[in-house]
């Protein structure tokens, strides 16, 4: 099955700076990889994904990449606020179309972001 | 609309007893899963849900776990006898369709005392 490693386990920045988080997967096969934004009380939201068929996407602040032949993917924040401050997790779907979403996790990054 | 609806958001139980968490997801959505991060480890799959049929339950560790969807509307999962190990986050997500984005709940915090 599939297998995904994700460091950093924490990352600690200043207000302002870039944050990057960096994920490695093992299944070739894997062909969507979303990041989720883990909050204290709050479900774990989708705050960006990618598709095995583009290199990078972005949206504002956030940006994800992924190398395919090197099969490792990265977050990317930019101008890092206070609110960045969460858990985020990287995922990677065991891509069977049509197998459903059963998504392998990373570890987690406890990202700070210091005023 | 609704987003996707767990309950409790936190059980204390002691060890031995009988919990159940309720899921409910987005209106529509066939596709429930179930999750659950214990001890600050990573997020484990447990099961897959198309409308009220076991897709996938390759995750469950153990029969002390049994996950319903009657009807194949809301699910419930229910521990019994609940252990120590037990203890951590369980998350439910739904889906429209496989490869469609999951939508995650809240979360339901357990711990077993």
């Amino acid at each position: 099955g599939e297998n995904v490693e994700q460091h950093p386990s924490t990352l600690s920045v200043q207000e302002g700076d870039s944050a990057v988080i960096k994920c490695t997967y093992s299944d070739s096969a894997s062909n969507y990889f979303p990041w989720y934004k883990q909050e204290l009380g709050k479900g774990s939201q989708l705050i960006i994904d990618i598709r095995s068929n583009v290199g990078e996407k972005k949206d504002q602040r956030i940006a994800v990449t992924l190398n395919k032949t090197a099969k490792h993917f990265s977050l990317h924040i930019t101008e890092t606020q206070p609110e960045d401050s969460a858990v985020y997790f990287c995922a990677a779907i065991e891509g069977v179309t049509g197998g459903g979403n059963k998504l392998t996790f990373g570890t987690g990054t406890q990202l700070k972001v210091e005023l | 609309e609704a987003g996707v609806t767990q309950f409790p958001s936190h059980s204390v139980i002691e060890k031995g007893q009988t919990v159940t968490l309720r899921c409910d997801p987005i209106s529509g959505h066939d596709n429930l899963y179930w999750y659950r991060r214990v001890m600050g480890k990573e997020i484990k799959f447990l099961l897959h849900f198309v409308k009220e049929s076991k897709q996938d339950e390759s995750g469950m560790p153990n029969n002390r776990f049994l996950a319903e969807r009657t009807g194949g509307t809301y699910s419930t999962l229910k521990v019994q006898p609940a252990e120590l190990e037990d203890s951590g986050v369980y998350f439910c997500a739904s889906s429209f369709r496989p490869g469609a984005e999951a939508f995650f709940g809240q979360g339901t915090r357990l711990t077993v005392v």
